[in-house]
């Protein structure tokens, strides 16, 4: 079955960067892109930004712009997120998703499988 | 940039009909999406293009898009739809969610 499995929880101190992955099955990898979106406890899902793992073309939320690399590695049907100068408000679960794409009457981009999250704690 | 806008809660009794509306400008203009969360777990796709849903959904959701909203409609609500649920549009290559709707049955 189609599913994303994520990288275990991470524990970072502010400054640091944390990288977290997210391997694919069940479908070609180089079909649909991959997202990133991140949720603070209590707090509402923040999209951070896309990757289309066949082209490596990436585009982010201004927010991460600078801070956030979306990498792939094809030969293992894995993506990859990178976030830099780690702060305490980056404390968040951060998910994968696998988006559909196209044009009907309008462009439509949603997000139908989500990986179940990595939890990245930033302390001192 | 866009935004979309979530009443942060709504409340309905068991086997009434629940509303969640997602507003933004000429958001008729664009698909909507929905998405439904549940404590601890990942979010679940519940309507896409404004009104259809995917395989495994069940009947009772259902979806429309005009002019600046977009409504979630849950007919017949049960317990188990007790849940946060997000719109999403897409704008400008960028995702955007609303803020959530914590839909309390009770």
């Amino acid at each position: 079955q189609v599913q994303l499995v994520q990288s275990g929880a991470e524990l970072k101190e502010p400054g640091a960067s944390v990288k977290v992955s997210c391997k694919a099955s069940g479908y070609t990898f180089t079909s649909f892109d991959i997202n990133w979106v991140r949720q603070a406890a209590g707090q509402g899902l923040e999209w951070m930004g896309w990757m289309n793992p066949n082209s490596g073309n990436t585009g982010n939320a201004q927010k991460f712009r600078g801070r956030v690399t979306m990498t792939r590695d094809t030969s293992i049907s894995t993506a990859y997120m990178e976030l830099s100068s780690l702060t305490f408000e980056d404390t968040a679960v951060y998910y994968c998703a696998r988006a559909r794409s196209g044009s009907l009457h309008y462009y439509y981009y949603y997000m139908d499988v989500w990986g179940k999250g990595t939890t990245v704690t930033v302390s001192s | 940039s866009y935004e979309v806008t979530q009443p942060p809660s709504v409340s309905v009794s068991p086997g009434q009909t629940a509303s969640i509306a997602c507003s933004g400008d000429k958001l008729g203009d664009k698909y909507v999406y929905w998405y439904q969360q549940k404590p601890g777990q990942s979010p679940v796709l519940v309507i896409y293009q404004d009104t259809k849903r995917p395989s495994g959904i069940p009947e009772r959701f259902s979806g429309s898009n005009s002019g600046n909203t977009a409504t979630l409609t849950i007919s017949g609500t049960q317990a188990m739809d007790e849940a946060d649920y997000y719109c999403q549009a897409w704008d400008s290559s960028t995702v955007v969610f609303g803020g959530g709707t914590k839909l309390t049955v009770l």
